[in-house]
């Protein structure tokens, strides 16, 4: 079935960029994600890219796709402490109805 | 404007015990969904909702039960609750597929 796989972990000093990456199994995704939860909190939609897109940049973050190989990177450059969080990534599958298939999430942790 | 909310925020339950988790969305959305995250285990779909009156299953659906009578509400029924349910649960809802807008979750512990 369909799998979305990430590192659990990425440790950064505030500054410094932020490069999150991501793979994921289904070829037909129409879109990808990237949300953002802090602790006790919902999940909080960060971006997205449409699959024929390569790149997608939005302020402090970029978006990388490489369909050919799977790959999706969040970047977030100067990242500051207010950025640890987790992370996940995302794909669309399903057709219309919107269904999505989280990976297990990234933990960034900034130090000051 | 609250967007998407969800009652109750903790719950208690013992083994057997039957509940409801409410989902509201003042955004006048058609889909809504319900997951749940488990840790190390990002989040699952249970069931969703592609508009007032329809359900389907996610990949998660035993044990849970929902329903869709009024468009802004979707709610998800434990009727007998097991320790393996113990586990955070979000709703979210969206008016096209590609931007979910999820509530603050409601922390569920089955003892």
């Amino acid at each position: 079935g369909e799998d979305v796989e990430q590192s659990l972990f990425l440790s950064v000093r505030e500054g410094d960029s932020s490069v999150i990456n991501c793979t994921y199994t289904d070829s037909s995704s129409t879109y990808l994600y990237w949300y953002k939860q802090e602790p006790g909190a919902g999940l909080q939609l960060l971006t997205y890219i449409f699959s024929n897109m390569d790149m997608k940049q939005d302020q402090r973050l970029t978006v990388l796709l490489n369909k050919k190989d799977k790959h999706l990177s969040l970047r977030i450059a100067d990242t500051q402490t207010g950025d640890s969080a987790i992370y996940f990534c995302a794909e669309s599958i399903g057709g219309s109805q919107g269904n999505l298939i989280f990976g297990k999430g990234t933990k960034l942790s900034v130090k000051p | 404007n609250a967007g998407v909310t969800q009652t109750p925020k903790f719950r208690v339950l013992k083994t057997g015990q039957s509940m409801t988790l409410l989902c509201a969305q003042d955004m006048n959305h058609e889909y809504m969904y319900w997951y749940r995250q488990d840790p190390g285990m990002g989040l699952r779909l249970i069931h969703y909702s592609v508009g007032e009156g329809t359900t389907a299953k996610g990949e998660v659906p035993d044990g849970y039960n929902v329903s869709r009578l009024k468009k802004q509400n979707f709610l998800l029924g434990l009727e007998s609750a097991a320790p393996s349910q113990t586990s955070v649960y979000f709703c979210a809802a969206n008016r096209t597929p590609n931007e979910q807008f999820f509530g603050p979750g409601t922390r569920l512990t089955v003892l």
